[in-house]
């Protein structure tokens, strides 16, 4: 059974960081390409980043482009989201999906992990 | 940039059909796209890709309730039977230009 579980969410300070973690089992990690997704509380889904199954290629969205860090440890099954400088718009349910094939949709999700960045 | 575009909110009866339709901006109309459902609570769940031709491909235990077509610059999830635990919110989502995946603002379904 295909598993991704995020943790390493919490309450931090505007301009604070904070490191989240998906630990991913059920599927051969290092062949896939993996994106981290977030909701802000009563809002929509909006990407985040991506990187590639080898993290030879790093995208990252407009919002958090300088700010956030997406990296992954295939010895560990494990992806990564290093947040800096955190603002108050920052604060969401963040998700770890999947790339399907071909790499253009998600085909499995997280449960997720809430960040809140309030002072 | 692709944008995708969708209604805000649908509601049908229960064991009734509903037809979500998600459109692709202008210049678009090629792009394959997913569906997603998001029960109230919980993560997103893959349901489909829905190529330009119609065809789809569904991801692993969604029901043959749950179909996809396609027509134009519109993409379409047809939801038949409709059940309680249909009742959720669904997006639709494809990869723009300029690396980055792009989502539609989302539908929420009410099942009376």
């Amino acid at each position: 059974e295909v598993q991704l579980v995020e943790s390493g969410g919490g309450l931090v300070k505007p301009g604070g960081s904070l490191r989240l973690s998906c630990a991913v089992s059920g599927f051969t990690f290092r062949s896939y390409s993996i994106n981290w997704v977030r909701q802000a509380p009563g809002k929509g889904l909006e990407w985040v980043s991506s990187i590639s199954s080898s993290s030879s290629y790093i995208y990252y969205g407009d919002s958090v482009k300088g700010r956030f860090t997406i990296s992954r440890d295939n010895a560990k099954n494990s992806l990564y989201l290093q947040m800096n400088s955190l603002r108050a718009e920052d604060t969401a349910v963040y998700y770890c999906a999947r790339a399907g094939e071909g790499g253009s949709y998600f085909d499995y999700w997280g449960q997720g992990t809430l960040v809140t960045v309030s002072s | 940039q692709v944008v995708l575009t969708q209604s805000t909110s649908v509601s049908a009866s229960l064991g009734a059909s509903v037809k979500f339709t998600c459109t692709l901006s202008s210049g678009h109309s090629s792009y394959t796209i997913a569906w997603h459902q998001q029960q109230p609570e919980k993560g997103p769940r893959y349901l489909m890709k829905v190529n330009s031709d119609g065809s789809h491909t569904k991801g692993d235990g969604i029901p043959d309730r749950f179909s996809g077509s396609s027509s134009g610059a519109e993409r379409y999830l047809t939801i038949s039977s409709l059940q309680s635990e249909d009742e959720a919110d669904y997006y639709c989502q494809t990869w723009g230009t300029g690396i980055r995946a792009v989502f539609g603002g989302g539908t929420k379904l009410t099942v009376l």
